[in-house]
């Protein structure tokens, strides 16, 4: 099946400064690849996603980029804020039925003002 | 927010005694899918459905088993709880109008001593 890795596991970044998260992943069949943002005791929630026919997305500070060739995938945070502070997680679509994520172990983005 | 309801939020239960999670949507919503979140695992899928009665393992299935008799609920079994199972449990949903992306609910915070 899928393996998502994701790094890093924390990561702090000063207000205003541009945050990074990596992920790759192991079925060179998954197409979809959304990332999720998790504030404290709340459910995940989708921030941004791509296709594997697109190599890049952005939505106002948010982009993610695509290498399926290398089989990984970045999330870009630009001018960082304090309400940026959450876990993020990757995740890749398995082939096969029923949608099914696979999730990398999340990233600690601290946003220090 | 998507309309996916988690029961109960918290729950604290003894060894070897069965615990069942509920998931209520009101989005019609085809897919249903139980996780587990564990610091440095993400979510993992225990148990997903593809529609009434269609139900299917996951990741980390052992332990648990599933039913989804209404388009509507999707219930979560620990036929004999163990502290092994103690963990943050999440219901998703996808399939709706944007096919592919998933809603999370609020979680369950299950702890079995």
């Amino acid at each position: 099946g899928e393996n998502v890795e994701q790094h890093p596991s924390t990561l702090s970044v000063q207000e205003g400064d541009s945050a990074v998260i990596k992920c790759t992943y192991s079925d060179s069949a998954s197409n979809y690849f959304p990332w999720y943002k998790q504030e404290l005791g709340k459910g995940p929630q989708l921030i941004i996603d791509i296709r594997s026919n697109v190599g890049e997305k952005k939505d106002q500070r948010i982009a993610v980029t695509l290498n399926k060739t290398a089989k990984h995938f970045s999330l870009h945070i630009t001018e960082t804020q304090p309400e940026d502070s959450a876990v993020y997680f990757c995740a890749a679509e398995s082939s096969g039925s029923a949608r099914q994520l696979t999730f990398g172990s999340g990233t600690q983005l601290t946003v220090l003002p | 927010d998507a309309g996916i309801t988690q029961s109960p939020r918290h729950k604290v239960t003894e060894t070897g005694t069965p615990v069942t999670l509920r998931c209520h949507q009101t989005e019609n919503h085809r897919y249903m899918y139980w996780y587990r979140q564990d610091p440095g695992h993400g979510l993992r899928l225990i148990h997903y459905s593809y529609g009434v009665k269609d139900t299917d393992k996951g990741e980390v299935s052992d332990g648990y088993s599933v039913s989804r008799s209404k388009t509507e609920d999707f219930l979560l079994t620990l036929e004999s709880a163990t502290s092994s199972q103690t963990s943050v449990y999440f219901c998703a949903i996808s399939g709706g109008a944007r096919d592919t992306e998933a809603f999370f609910g609020q979680g369950t915070r299950l702890t079995v001593v």
